[in-house]
């Protein structure tokens, strides 16, 4: 039973580039929640998809966007790519009728030249 | 907003002693409250929570205690084992299913053989 995979591991880009990041839930969860992990903090939410639409969202600029897709896997987008962009983004499932927790995937080390 | 608070970036312990993380928020609308452990390069993994209506649960070596008219809660690990070292965050919610949580800067725990 594989747990939440996120790709890829680690990204380099430069400023002003857009980049997609991808997840595949847990198996058996419908839901998707993206974090943002800047160096010494804790994650910090960004949105949440469920049945193939955001169903709520943090405090991100409109720069950060996202997709669910009919199999449940999700992407986050991040266009126009700034210094402080530079994070672990981490994608967490759950199912949404259960009162579960989520469970994460290891992340994505994005780095913003 | 740092609506959960992590004060201490760090404790020590010797094996076998006790090791408490604690915790504090100011939002009085949660309600449920998680801590989760993670080692690096891998995701936050999830420990144990409490919900507003207990003071105390319960996981073998893990003991979570709310105290919700002080708005602070904490984490009992005992006895204290090596591959306990990790970084631990705090994390809390409206309702057990909200996506939106808000997490800690995290405790970084060593714990030494």
């Amino acid at each position: 039973d594989a747990g939440v995979t996120q790709s890829p591991t680690h990204l380099i880009k430069t400023r002003g580039q857009q980049v997609t990041l991808r997840c595949s839930p847990k198996s058996g969860h419908d839901t998707v929640s993206w974090y943002q992990q800047a160096l010494g903090q804790g994650p910090q939410f960004i949105f949440q998809y469920y049945e193939e639409e955001e169903r709520q969202r943090g405090n991100f600029p409109d720069r950060f966007s996202g997709h669910q897709f009919p199999n449940y896997s999700s992407e986050l987008n991040v266009n126009a790519l700034l210094l402080g962009d530079s994070a672990l983004y981490l994608c967490a499932s759950s199912r949404r009728q259960t009162n579960q927790p989520q469970h994460f995937g290891d992340g994505t080390r994005l780095s913003i030249l | 907003d740092q609506q959960v608070k992590q004060n201490s970036p760090s404790l020590s312990v010797q094996e076998g002693r006790i090791s408490i993380l604690n915790c504090d928020y100011t939002n009085s609308m949660f309600d449920y409250f998680l801590w989760y452990k993670k080692y690096p390069a891998e995701g936050p993994t999830f420990l144990i929570s409490i919900s507003s209506i207990k003071d105390k649960n319960e996981d073998g070596r893990f003991t979570v205690f709310l105290n919700k008219s002080a708005k602070h809660l904490s984490l009992h690990i005992v006895p204290s084992q090596p591959g306990d070292s990790a970084v631990y965050f705090c994390a809390a919610s409206e309702r057990p299913n909200n996506n939106d949580m808000r997490f800690g800067a995290g405790t970084r725990l060593t714990v030494k053989p």
